[in-house]
Formats: C-alpha cells, structure tokens, sequence
C-alpha cells in the first residue's frame, strides 16, 4: 500500500515562530489532507489539498503531487497551535483500497509562551 | 450541518463485555468510514460504507468486530468480547464524491 512519511517527528517552537512540516507518499494520490488533532483527540480538518497552494489565515499548504510532497506552513505560532499534525492520503487509482486514508505518524508540534 | 457525531465519547468496559458506538455522519455524505487509533499512532482504516453497503474490511476488523449502516444513515460498530488490546480511540468519518474527510469526536474505549 501506500506510505506516507510525516517529518520532523517532533517540533518546540516559541510562541510567534514559523515552521515548515512536511510530508512525503509513496505514490501518486487522489486526495491528500492536513489535519490537527487536538489534545481532546478531534481530529480537525486543516486542507483537502491534492495539488496546488491553499492558505487559511495563519496556515498554508502546497501539494506538488508531481514530485510527491506536501508541505503545511504555519506562520507566528500560537499555544493553541500545540497538538499533533498529520497527513493523510488516498492512493490515486480506483478499487479495493482506494478509499481509504492512509495516516503518517504526525507531527507532534508543542509551541511554548 | 452539524459535522460527524459520536456516540458515547467515553466507555469503560470489563474484559469480555460487548460494546456498541454509534456514529452519525453529515447526512448528505454518502460514504462513512470507521478507524481505530492507539497511543502515539495515526488513525488506521477498518472498514468503509458506500451508502448502505459495506465495501471494504481492513484485515484488523477481526471477526469479534461487526460493523453495520442500515439504510445508509447512521451507522454502528460492535465490539464482542473485549479484549484489553481493543482499547484505543475508535474514530468515525464521512465524506462525499471529490470532497475531503471530516471526522467526528471519537470514542475512546478502555477495557478494564
């Protein structure tokens, strides 16, 4: 099946820092997403992204789906920012298994005052 | 559209009771999908819905696990004679045609 590979595993940041995540597949993808998942375990939906750029206020994401790479920016870092950040995938072919979204390990961001 | 909901958020059971949880999704998504997630993991799949027909399995659906959506709206994940390595966030999501995922709360089972 498909792999996704979410770096880095870990990231401190303090309050008002940038930071890049990114996130590698192992083959080409129907849907790509970011989500955040918050301390209570919701898992938040941040981009439906399976190419291109799309921006949220603070957040960012560009999809090269050519080169097979997501990246998430998130700009002047928040403590409500904290919690673990992943990238899910579906493979880019129809059939058995094409509908399922494969998860990364995330990326567990803590941003401290 | 009041997003994916769950039903119980939390529950604690013996080892060896049955369990049920209830999911229900975003009604003009006709594709639901459960996914379990332990400790310090990403969600894995378990099994997918198109409407009412359950089209997919994952191979951790073991046969102590049964999953239903009759006629195509809410659907509900049981659980026979829990084991201790059942306990984990049980995740519920849906979605429709070209559209992204959304998943509910969870619930999050612990068997004692």
């Amino acid at each position: 099946g498909i792999q996704v590979e979410q770096s880095p595993p870990d990231l401190i940041l303090q309050e008002g820092a940038n930071s890049t995540l990114r996130c590698n597949f192992s083959d080409s993808v129907n849907n790509l997403q970011w989500f955040h998942q918050n301390p209570w375990g919701q898992l938040i939906n941040l981009f439906y992204i399976p190419s291109g750029t799309k921006q949220n206020g603070r957040l960012s994401a560009t999809t090269v789906a050519t080169e097979r790479y997501s990246l998430l920016y998130i700009s002047s870092s928040q403590t409500t920012d904290s919690g673990v950040y992943f990238c899910a995938v579906t493979a880019g072919y129809s059939g058995a298994g094409s509908y399922q979204l494969t998860f990364g390990k995330g990326t567990k961001l803590s941003v401290i005052p | 559209d009041t997003g994916v909901s769950q039903d119980p958020r939390h529950k604690i059971t013996k080892r060896g009771q049955n369990v049920t949880f209830r999911c229900d999704p975003i009604s003009e998504h006709n594709r639901l999908y459960w996914y379990r997630q332990t400790l310090g993991q990403g969600p894995e799949f378990l099994t997918y819905f198109q409407n009412e027909a359950q089209l997919e399995k994952s191979r951790l659906l073991s046969d102590r696990f049964s999953a239903e959506r009759p006629k195509g709206s809410f659907s509900t994940l049981e659980i026979q004679r829990t084991e201790q390595g059942d306990s984990a966030m049980y995740l519920c999501a849906s979605s429709y045609l070209g559209s992204g995922y959304t998943f509910g709360s969870g619930t999050r089972l612990t068997v004692v």
